[in-house]
């Protein structure tokens, strides 16, 4: 157990829906990451949060948008979505916004149908 | 940019013989490498890192890397291979810039360790 969460674990929903996953770091780690991992595209950085900013993006879509709380925690915001969106989403947390390791949290799996 | 290559995309080994995950780096300026295992159904879990030093790194469940700075690889790897060691294995490589870092992952090999 990495002490990172994720919820929900499974979400099943409809083209053009909007749905949130949230994710709690480790007790902790201010950093907070988000990965989308399919089939085709392999393990895809989205965007990085510390203490709150945005400190990195990756192959995040205008369509997907993230925040992190000041609990820290942090929600991933994905609209519009498409049938290309299903994918399993995963967060992962660190203590610094430089951190050399990162720990990984269970995943949510996003079916879109 | 910076890439990583993971040019096998699986690896068979028999159990109790040595096993060899390959990457290959692209950055310019010194790299910061990492292995990830990934195992059925789980996120992925830390394994080991070479961010400077010694180029021979250890790592998690008797694993380790090899750094090589003129081949540009950093090939994981374990003396004795067990069953359980199959999973899925990611190489990354992460590149700091201006305060910001960016991780970027291979496509991933997945290890099959035959009893």
């Amino acid at each position: 157990d990495s002490g990172v969460t994720q919820t929900p674990k499974h979400l099943i929903t409809a083209t053009g829906q909007r749905v949130t996953l949230r994710c709690s770091p480790r007790s902790g780690d201010l950093s907070v990451y988000w990965y989308q991992q399919s089939l085709d595209q392999g393990l895809q950085f989205l965007i990085q949060y510390y203490n709150g900013e945005e400190r990195a993006k990756g192959n995040i879509l205008e369509r997907f948008s993230a925040q992190q709380f000041p609990d820290l925690h942090s929600e991933l915001n994905l609209s519009s979505l498409e049938l290309g969106d299903s994918a399993l989403y995963f967060c992962a947390s660190s203590v610094g916004q430089l951190s050399y390791e990162q720990y990984f949290g269970p995943g949510t799996r996003l079916t879109v149908t | 940019a910076q890439s990583v290559a993971q040019p096998e995309d699986q690896v068979n080994v028999a159990e109790g013989n040595p096993l060899t995950v390959k990457c290959t780096y692209s950055v310019s300026g010194n790299p910061y490498l990492f292995w990830y295992v990934q195992y059925p159904n789980r996120g992925l879990q830390f394994l080991l890192k070479y961010i400077t030093g010694d180029n021979l790194v250890k790592g998690s469940y008797g694993f380790e890397a090899e750094f090589n700075k003129s081949q540009t690889s950093f090939h994981l790897k374990k003396p004795s291979a067990l069953v359980s060691d199959s999973a899925l294995y990611f190489c990354a490589v992460r590149m700091n810039s201006g305060g910001y870092q960016k991780v970027t992952f291979g496509t991933g090999t997945k290890l099959q360790v035959i009893p």
